[in-house]
């Protein structure tokens, strides 16, 4: 099992629509979550960080976390055709600092 | 502009040479990250200071490869006698540590090709 999995798409969705973005992870002792969105051949930008159970909300975009499930999701409304990237779901591994990226969600908005 | 600088950007190299990356963090980011990044994965963590102690490597990382932040600032990231297995995208991160707060923000990249 990958410590953090997310399903590669890619997730197509029309603009002006909600993209609904998912990770899981396997373990139960992580705190901070994070969400990067990276743009082909580029490097990853943060988009949202997450550290509580619930919801945060910054712009378009709105991070969920549900530690008793061990699952964070991102949510794009009013998507974009700009927003077309792949976003990658982190976890900081047992406080150290350290970041464990899923695979990616490739996401592509279609005009 | 403050963000995370890298240089080079672009690396070709010849398998068996050594190479050295440049990482710039954030000037008051006392955090860098190293991590590699191959197409069609997410970064893997490789190794990160704290000021000027690197505190964690990852088994990644082989005895071929070292990196330093002398004086807390710059990092350096070496790879010896490459390999074509070491053609990746290399990136460097920094952070300020905050509490619980540990948001790294990413640079350029350096994307190596060994041929």
């Amino acid at each position: 099992q990958k410590e953090v999995e997310q399903n590669s798409g890619p997730l197509s969705v029309p603009e002006g629509a909600i993209a609904s973005l998912n990770c899981t992870y396997s373990d139960r002792v992580s705190q901070s979550f994070f969400w990067y969105r990276q743009y082909s051949g580029k490097s990853p930008e943060l988009i949202m960080s997450i550290y509580s159970n619930g919801d945060k909300e910054d712009g378009r975009f709105t991070a969920q976390l549900n530690k008793a499930s061990q699952y964070v999701s991102l949510l794009i409304r009013d998507s974009q055709p700009s927003d077309s990237a792949t976003y990658l779901c982190a976890v900081e591994k047992d406080s150290s600092y350290k970041l464990i990226f899923g695979s990616g969600t490739r996401l592509l908005v279609r005009p | 502009d403050t963000g995370v600088s890298q240089d080079p950007r672009h690396k070709i190299t010849k398998r068996g040479q050594n190479v050295t990356f440049r990482c710039d963090p954030i000037s008051e980011h006392n955090r860098l990250y190293w991590y590699r990044q191959t197409l069609g994965q997410g970064p893997e963590f490789l190794t990160y200071f704290q000021n000027e102690a690197q505190l964690e490597k990852s088994r990644l990382l082989s005895d071929r490869f070292s990196a330093e932040r002398p004086k807390g600032s710059f990092s350096t990231l070496e790879i010896q006698r490459t390999e074509q297995g070491d053609s990746a995208m290399y990136l460097c991160a920094s952070s300020l540590t905050l509490g619980a707060d540990n948001e790294q923000f990413f640079g350029p990249g350096t994307r190596l090709t060994v041929l």
